[in-house]
């Protein structure tokens, strides 16, 4: 079993619409919680920490249940730049530990 | 915006060859990784220097991967001999405290082996 789990996708929404990821981790050591955001062939870039009392930025809200072992992630009033690979990202033991991501395509 | 820098962005290798990949990361970051993202999933990490020492290399192949950051600067990642299966993007981060909240990636190395 992975260690970061996430629905690959892919996702294909309409402009405007509201889509949730959902992440499990397996390390109920695991501390810090992020949601990264890939483009096509580019680096991966941080898009927000999560934190237990849930965070939000703009149109994007994260949620972490640690009893659970469950992050997700919420975009609403979804753009066509919104488009990528949004990769739940974990600590253990100090590193980042990735799932394999779940693809967002925001069509007109 | 200070950044990772690597090279190359692309490289094209044949079957047993050798490959090397370079990353200079922010000046002033102690922490530095080397990951590796096959297409489709996430990026796993193959190496973790502080300064010039080696402090996780749990999941790099050492018969055939490499890695060293002589001057605690910049830092190489060497494959001998190539294999198909390393087909991959390269990524390099680098961190100033090592919280990993601080990572800032390079645009990576995307090697194809054929």
């Amino acid at each position: 079993r992975k260690e970061v789990e996430q629905d690959p996708g892919p996702f294909n929404v309409p402009e405007g619409a509201t889509v949730a990821f959902n992440c499990t981790y397996s390390n109920s050591a695991s501390q810090s919680f992020f949601w990264y955001r890939q483009d096509c062939r580019k680096e991966p870039k941080l898009l927000m920490s999560v934190y237990s009392s849930g965070n939000e930025d703009g149109r994007f809200t994260a949620q972490l249940n640690r009893a659970s072992q469950y992050i997700s992630l919420l975009i609403r009033d979804s753009k066509l730049s919104d488009s990528a690979t949004y990769l739940c990202v974990v600590t253990s033991a100090g590193k980042l530990i990735f799932g394999q991501g779940t693809e967002l395509s925001v069509k007109p | 915006e200070a950044e990772v820098a690597q090279s190359p962005r692309y490289k094209i290798t044949e079957k047993s060859q050798a490959v090397a990949f370079w990353c200079d990361p922010i000046s002033g970051h102690a922490t530095l990784y080397w990951y590796r993202q096959i297409l489709g999933q996430g990026p796993e990490l193959l190496v973790q220097f502080q300064d010039e020492s080696v402090v996780d290399d749990s999941q790099l192949p050492k018969d055939r991967f490499s890695a060293e950051r002589l001057k605690g600067v910049d830092s190489t990642l060497k494959i001998q001999p190539a294999e198909l299966g390393d087909s991959a993007m390269y990524l390099c981060a680098s961190s100033l405290t090592g919280t990993p909240g601080g990572y800032t990636f390079g645009s990576g190395t995307r090697l194809t082996v054929v």
